[in-house]
C-alpha cells in the first residue's frame, strides 16, 4: 500500500526558506497516472493548496504562492520537495503531501508536519 | 478562485442518528466535489470524490449528493469513531489546476 512521509525542519526563522521533502514508499513515483502536491493547514484556518508536480517534472503553483514557491522530484530517491522562500509566521502551519487521483481528488496523504516560523 | 463555505461549524448528533452536513462554492463546481475527514493528530482521509462516489474502504453509511453549487454529506447512523472535522472540495484541472476547500464541520458525538 502506498505511503507518503513528510520530513524536515519543524523551525524556521523569518525571511528564511523553508524545505521539506516527501517520501513515497510502497508504490512508484514514476507513473504518468497520479500528480504529487504540497498542502498546508495554517493553526485556526482552513486547508490551503501549494503545489502540484507531475512525474517529469512539471510543475503548477497555487497563484497565491506561486512568486515563493518551487517544487521538484527526484524519481531515483521517490521523494519530491518543497521549497518556500522569505517566510513569514503566516507560513506557521501543518505541512500535508499527497497523491492527487488526476483527474479527481487527494486520495493518499502523508501524516504531516508541522513547521513554525519564529524567530 | 472558487470560494467554499461549509454549515454549520459544529454538529452534535447522538450515536446512531443521522448527520447532514452543507457546503456550498461560490460559483458551479460541475461534480468535481470530494469530501474528506480528519480526525485530531491525522492525515485527511478522502471519503467521498464526484460528489456521491465513495473511495475505496469507506462505509456505506457516508453518502455524498448535491450539484452545480450546494452539496451534502450524509452520515447515516453516527458511530463514535465518526468524531471529526469533515471537509469539502473543489477540484478543477482546466484550464488550470485549482483547489480550494472549505473552512470544515466539527462533527461531534452527544
Amino acid at each position: 500500500q502506498l505511503q507518503l512521509q513528510e520530513s524536515g525542519p519543524g523551525l524556521v526563522k523569518p525571511s528564511e526558506t523553508l524545505s521539506l521533502t516527501c517520501t513515497v514508499s510502497g508504490g512508484s513515483i514514476n507513473t504518468s497516472d497520479y500528480y504529487w502536491a504540497w498542502m498546508r493547514l495554517p493553526p485556526g484556518k482552513g486547508l490551503e493548496w501549494i503545489g502540484n508536480i507531475y512525474y517529469d517534472g512539471t510543475t503548477y503553483y497555487n497563484p497565491s504562492l506561486k512568486s515563493r514557491v518551487t517544487m521538484s522530484l527526484d524519481t531515483s530517491t521517490m521523494r519530491f520537495s518543497l521549497n518556500l522562500t522569505s517566510v513569514t509566521a503566516a507560513d506557521t502551519a501543518v505541512y500535508y503531501c499527497a497523491r492527487h487521483d488526476y483527474p479527481d481528488a487527494f486520495d493518499i496523504w502523508g501524516q504531516g508536519t508541522m513547521v513554525t516560523v519564529s524567530s | 478562485e472558487i470560494m467554499m463555505t461549509q454549515s454549520p461549524a459544529t454538529l452534535s448528533v447522538s450515536p446512531g442518528e443521522r448527520a447532514t452536513l452543507s457546503c456550498r462554492a461560490s460559483q458551479s463546481v460541475r461534480n468535481n466535489l470530494a469530501w474528506y475527514q480528519q480526525k485530531p493528530g491525522q492525515a485527511p482521509r478522502l471519503l467521498i470524490y464526484d460528489v456521491s462516489a465513495r473511495a475505496t474502504g469507506i462505509p456505506a453509511r457516508f453518502s455524498g449528493s448535491g450539484s452545480g453549487t450546494e452539496f451534502t454529506l450524509s452520515i447515516s447512523s453516527l458511530q463514535s469513531e465518526d468524531s471529526a472535522v469533515y471537509y469539502c472540495q473543489q477540484y478543477k484541472s482546466w484550464p488550470a489546476f485549482s483547489f480550494s476547500y472549505g473552512p470544515g464541520t466539527k462533527v461531534e458525538i452527544k
